[in-house]
């Protein structure tokens, strides 16, 4: 079956410009998660959503990053007033619920670069 | 909270079997042992978790010792395209915020030999 899609794949973008990357998590899964790898960096934990819960934000940077996620399929994660350090491998995961022996399924992720 | 340590790198050749050992000494008896792996240039991939009891699958074994303190994952028979940074990971059986806040460390680099 399909698995987690991102898009777009690279995106390079001017320091101070806002950036929207978008997840499509598989279907039917309830828990949706949002990473960032910088160069040559373990994972970091962003933002998690699960079912109808409020999202657990705590991950989140700066309040220049927010996430949304529509009718509990589609995520959306926007970076407000992009700087360089902010330039990773942004990685989005799906897995049926939130729980602990739940594998998470990452997609591709999405190459930002901050100029 | 728990953390777990591995080798930097490692090299296997190609159709040997590899051993990737990851100690976690302050794991909790309610934490669960994860694997993954990274491909290059891609996301990372699950390959199997465990408790207590060892476990297999298509994929890998994992061996856990029996304090718990450090577990290892076997490649029965590494081929080129099992060359790909491995993740061990634990993950929190009651806190689930914990798992959530868990900065994945830099994992083992394995490289294959043909």
């Amino acid at each position: 079956g399909a698995g987690v899609s991102q898009s777009p794949s690279n995106k390079v973008t001017e320091k101070g410009k806002d950036v929207e990357l978008r997840c499509d998590p598989i279907s039917g899964h309830t828990a949706l998660y949002w990473y960032r790898q910088s160069l040559g960096q373990g994972l970091e934990f962003l933002i998690y959503f699960q079912g109808n819960s409020a999202p657990d934000k705590s991950g989140l940077p700066s309040d220049r990053f927010s996430a949304e996620r529509t009718g509990g399929s589609v995520s959306t994660l926007t970076i407000q007033r992009t700087q360089q350090e902010d330039s990773a491998v942004y990685l989005c995961a799906s897995s049926w619920t939130g729980g602990p022996t739940y594998e998470q399924y990452f997609g591709p992720g999405t190459r930002l670069t901050v100029t | 909270d728990a953390k777990t340590t591995q080798p930097n790198s490692m090299e296997s050749n190609e159709e040997e079997p590899v051993h990737l050992p990851c100690n976690h000494s302050t794991i909790s008896g309610t934490d669960y042992i994860h694997w993954y792996r990274q491909l290059p240039s891609q996301g990372p991939e699950y390959v199997i978790h465990g408790l207590t009891s060892n476990v297999n699958n298509r994929m890998a074994s994992l061996a856990i010792a029996e304090d718990r303190k450090s577990s290892t994952l076997i490649l029965h028979r590494a081929t080129l395209r099992d060359a790909a940074v491995y993740y061990c990971i634990l993950r929190d059986a009651i806190n689930a915020g914990n798992n959530r806040k868990l900065i994945w460390g830099l994992g083992t680099s394995l490289a294959v030999n043909p």
